[in-house]
């Protein structure tokens, strides 16, 4: 079973501050994406990058693959309170289903 | 489409009962999944669906549990004789998959809290 590991498992910052969080893994996988949860509800797709080096750029939120497609970063400029939420990277094996790393529960204080 | 459901949100029971879910998939989507979320962890693969096929089924799911897809539309997952251990978050997914390499995403439902007492 492939692994992913989320750093790190808890970031709490103010309001406007800009932060990094990271998805390691030491397989490679087809496909990385990035879910938000907020408690008691479902993940929520954000984005899926799929090539080697690719950045994708949603509003203030900027993800990066790895060239290798063994690794992945989410990247928030200028954090709100409403960016508050479980931040969960997921690989995808071949064919198959998705693995989940742990997550990083990201607090945005007001 | 309203996305995907799941039926019930909550659910308490007493250890050694049995609890069926049901999730109703986006319907466009061929591909049916359920995970497992405990408190602090990322979601666990239990089983996912191809249509009415069952592809796969994790060393987590215990022979206590069977989960079904009749006629590739909603799915059920049943547990049989509760314990302590199955509380826990159980999501399910749905995704158009058309049997490349690469995954586009899930949509997930807003999933079944089970608290067993």
């Amino acid at each position: 079973t492939q692994l992913l590991e989320q750093s790190p498992q808890f970031l709490s910052i103010q309001e406007g501050e800009n932060l990094t969080v990271y998805c390691n893994s030491s397989s490679v996988f087809s496909s990385l994406q990035w879910y938000r949860q907020e408690p008691g509800e479902g993940p929520v797709l954000l984005v899926t990058v799929v090539t080697g080096g690719e950045v994708k750029k949603l509003k203030r939120l900027t993800f990066q693959f790895g060239d290798a497609r063994k690794d992945s970063s989410l990247h928030i400029t200028a954090a709100q309170p409403g960016d508050t939420g479980l931040y969960l990277c997921a690989g995808g094996e071949y064919g198959n289903k998705l693995v989940f790393g742990a997550g990083t529960i990201l607090r945005v204080k007001s | 489409d309203t996305g995907v459901s799941q039926d019930p949100r909550h659910k308490i029971t007493k250890r050694g009962q049995n609890v069926t879910f049901r999730c109703d998939p986006i319907s466009e989507h061929n591909r049916l999944y359920w995970y497992r979320q405990t408190l602090g962890q990322g979601p666990e693969f239990l089983t996912y669906f191809q249509n009415e096929a069952q592809l796969e089924k994790s060393r987590l799911l215990s022979d206590r549990f069977s989960a079904e897809r009749p006629k590739g539309s909603f799915s059920t997952l049943e547990i049989q004789r509760t314990e302590q251990g199955d509380s826990a978050m159980y999501l399910c997914a749905s995704s158009l998959e058309a049997g490349g390499a690469v995954h586009y995403g899930y949509t997930f439902g807003s999933g079944t809290r089970l608290t067993v007492v």
